[in-house]
């Protein structure tokens, strides 16, 4: 059972753009939300991160909207660039045992 | 400070064949774990360690697939006898508790023939 959804799959913005990627999760017990971002032949690394007793975090040009009660979490990228073209991954995990949940991932390919 | 490292990066085996991959975790850091990332799919959680510790092995399959966390020298995640399945990327994380943030190497990429 998939437990974190993350959509779309892809995603094409042209340079300047926003990018909103979404994902959804099932268990209520997760109280940390990081997104990673991955190169191609690279390992994640992490870009932002969110606990449920906040709604939105910010940095820089990344920003993490948290809706608790939707059980729904977001990544905006505002003015997106072409060395933001990679592949996003939406994370959870709860508690002390701190293995990731991970969505499948949105490739993003930013336009020049 | 080094960053999580992981040898080999790129792994060959044949079919029944045994693939050990190694993981060094950041200085400092002493909770290691390790995800398997199949094509086009995101990571999937296979197990967590502490030095000497398997705390949590619930990703990892039942057969086969083994891991460890020395005193002493990097985590190894060991597959015996591997099948074509096994072709993944895998990667190893690394913390300084349960609490902190996860900091990944660079994947091992096992690719069985």
């Amino acid at each position: 059972q998939q437990q974190v959804k993350q959509s779309p799959q892809s995603l094409i913005v042209q340079k300047g753009g926003i990018s909103i990627i979404n994902c959804a999760y099932e268990n209520t017990a997760f109280d940390y939300f990081p997104w990673y971002q991955q190169f191609p032949g690279k390992g994640p690394a992490l870009l932002i991160a969110i606990r449920p007793d906040v709604s939105e975090k910010k940095e820089g040009r990344f920003t993490i909207s948290f809706n608790k009660s939707a059980k729904q979490f977001s990544l905006h990228i505002m003015d997106s660039q072409p060395g933001d073209s990679a592949t996003y991954f939406c994370a959870a995990s709860k508690g002390s045992a701190r293995q990731l949940t991970f969505g499948s991932g949105t490739q993003l390919t930013v336009l020049p | 400070n080094a960053g999580v490292m992981q040898n080999p990066r790129h792994l060959v085996r044949r079919r029944g064949q045994e693939a050990r991959l190694r993981c060094s975790p950041m200085k400092g850091h002493s909770h290691v774990y390790w995800y398997r990332q199949l094509p086009e799919e995101g990571l999937k959680f296979m197990v967590y360690l502490q030095k000497e510790n398997i705390i949590d092995e619930s990703g990892m399959p039942k057969e086969r697939f083994s891991a460890e966390f020395p005193k002493e020298g990097p985590s190894i995640l060991r597959i015996q006898q591997v099948v074509r399945g096994d072709s993944a990327a895998y990667f190893c994380a690394s913390s300084a508790g349960t609490a902190e943030t996860q900091y990944f190497g660079p994947g091992t990429r096992l690719l069985v023939l």
